[in-house]
């Protein structure tokens, strides 16, 4: 299993630039999740996906825009970057555990808005 | 709505000394704790977690982390550390109040763990 993977890696935008980030899971998993990882801020959550055809806001939506079109891909899109989005974007897979949901991360992607 | 917070944001320790990150949270629902490592240029990994039961919860690479309902607190232990534990921890809760937390997490600021020989 390759577990949560992230495209691509690194990458450098202009701003009103846009891209889109590619997580995909290969564990079954119902739940996922995009969070952005700054200096000082720790993990805040962008959008996450209950479901395949579902997504929803999370504590920083602003500027971004997410599909989850097929069960084990979870999309990220910024349509016009800005240098506030400069960040290193984090994915995340869950299924219900017990009685809560156990999280697996991709390695991330970071990102320079310039 | 829950917050984290992380009280130190850089704790240097020698080689082989006990350290401790300390966590609190806030929240007005009951939550579940975790905490979570990050190596330098990878992905979170779970270190452990607290559901219910016992107040102290031993997790991977010899850390441990004992629950304060009282003091609000998560604060995460290791008797003697290595090199190899350099990285940076996160704190997060995640709302257990009924079905719509959806496994959401709230993370700390994060602290940076150096071990230095």
């Amino acid at each position: 299993n390759a577990g949560v993977t992230q495209t691509p890696k690194f990458r450098v935008l202009k701003t009103g630039q846009s891209m889109t980030l590619l997580c995909a899971q290969d564990m079954n998993h119902e739940y996922m999740y995009w969070y952005r990882q700054d200096p000082g801020m720790g993990l805040r959550l962008i959008h996450y996906s209950v479901g395949e055809g579902t997504t929803a806001k999370g504590e920083v939506p602003d500027g971004y825009n997410v599909s989850r079109l097929k069960k084990q891909n979870f999309l990220l899109g910024l349509e016009s970057a800005a240098p506030s989005q400069t960040s290193v974007y984090f994915c995340a897979s869950s299924y219900r555990r017990e009685v809560t949901y156990e999280q697996y991360f991709g390695p991330g992607t970071r990102l320079t808005v310039t | 709505a829950q917050s984290v917070t992380q009280l130190d944001s850089q704790v240097p320790v020698f080689e082989e000394a006990p350290v401790e990150l300390r966590c609190n949270y806030s929240s007005s629902v009951s939550v579940y704790l975790f905490w979570y490592v990050q190596y330098p240029n990878q992905g979170l990994q779970l270190l452990l977690k607290y559901l219910s039961g016992s107040t102290l919860v031993k997790g991977i690479n010899g850390f441990e982390a004992e629950f304060n309902k009282s003091q609000t607190s998560f604060h995460l232990r290791k008797p003697s550390v290595h090199i190899s534990d350099t990285a940076e921890y996160f704190c997060a809760v995640s709302s257990n109040a009924g079905g719509t937390s959806y496994g959401k997490l709230t993370f700390g600021q994060g602290t940076i763990l150096t071990v230095h020989p």
